[in-house]
């Protein structure tokens, strides 16, 4: 189903907790990226890799930190500074930073 | 950096009307033009896309139109059914030899199309 997948696919969190969403492709992409959707709001870049131990802030990196250890993998911690963490996030890759991107199946986040 | 315009916000159509979502970008570099379908509680999804080498492509009910000189690209569905309804995402990038630079999405267009 696309080659990336996303786990858990629901997580509730109680407000100063961190948390950490998984994102795992198999397509050998380079890239990588995480994004937030609101509703009305589009697809908000917060972080993108383009390749293994390297990765840049997107347009709402407060309160976010990634890693990209193995091409493989990349996930995203929303920590307590995240001051409205309750969205749906996105994970995605792509061949290179320009094309297609494939998007896994998404992480619906709600803080209690 | 990029900034990408999209218009309308909701669109509502009868079935078997013509839909019509247009975008603007604002960096005339940018090369790639994808268009992605998310229907409701799932992952977008690319249907068409576009490079800055040719003006327009169609597929089936599909299709996409680009003016490098406006720099505004639009999608085109004819002939829409029930299915078509979903959220669409217009996006613009720059590949290629200089460096590239990572997709800018539009907000999203809420297609509905009524039996």
């Amino acid at each position: 189903d696309g080659g990336i997948t996303q786990s858990p696919k629901y997580l509730f969190r109680k407000e100063g907790q961190n948390v950490t969403l998984s994102c795992e492709q198999n397509l050998n992409h380079d890239a990588m990226y995480w994004y937030r959707q609101d509703p009305g709001q589009g697809l908000r870049l917060i972080y993108y890799s383009q390749i293994v131990n390297d990765f840049q802030k997107g347009d709402i990196a407060e309160g976010y930190s990634v890693s990209r250890e193995k091409k493989e993998s990349f996930p995203l911690t929303v920590t307590s500074a995240q001051k409205n963490p309750t969205a749906f996030y996105l994970c995605a890759s792509s061949n290179r930073l320009a094309d297609e991107q494939f998007f896994g199946p998404g992480t619906r986040l709600t803080v209690l | 950096g990029e900034n990408v315009e999209q218009h309308p916000s909701t669109l509502s159509v009868q079935e078997g009307d013509s839909a019509v979502i247009k975008c603007t970008y604002s960096d005339s570099a940018s090369n790639y033009f994808p268009w992605y379908k998310q229907e409701l509680g799932k992952r977008p999804q690319l249907i068409i896309d576009i490079r800055s080498n040719v003006g327009e492509k169609k597929d089936q009910r599909i299709a996409v139109t680009l003016n490098k000189t406006a720099k505004h690209f639009s999608l085109h569905i004819t002939e829409t059914q029930p299915e078509d309804s979903a959220v669409y995402f217009c996006a613009a990038s720059k590949g290629g030899a200089g460096g590239s630079y990572i997709p800018t999405f539009g907000r999203g267009t809420s297609l509905i199309v009524h039996p």
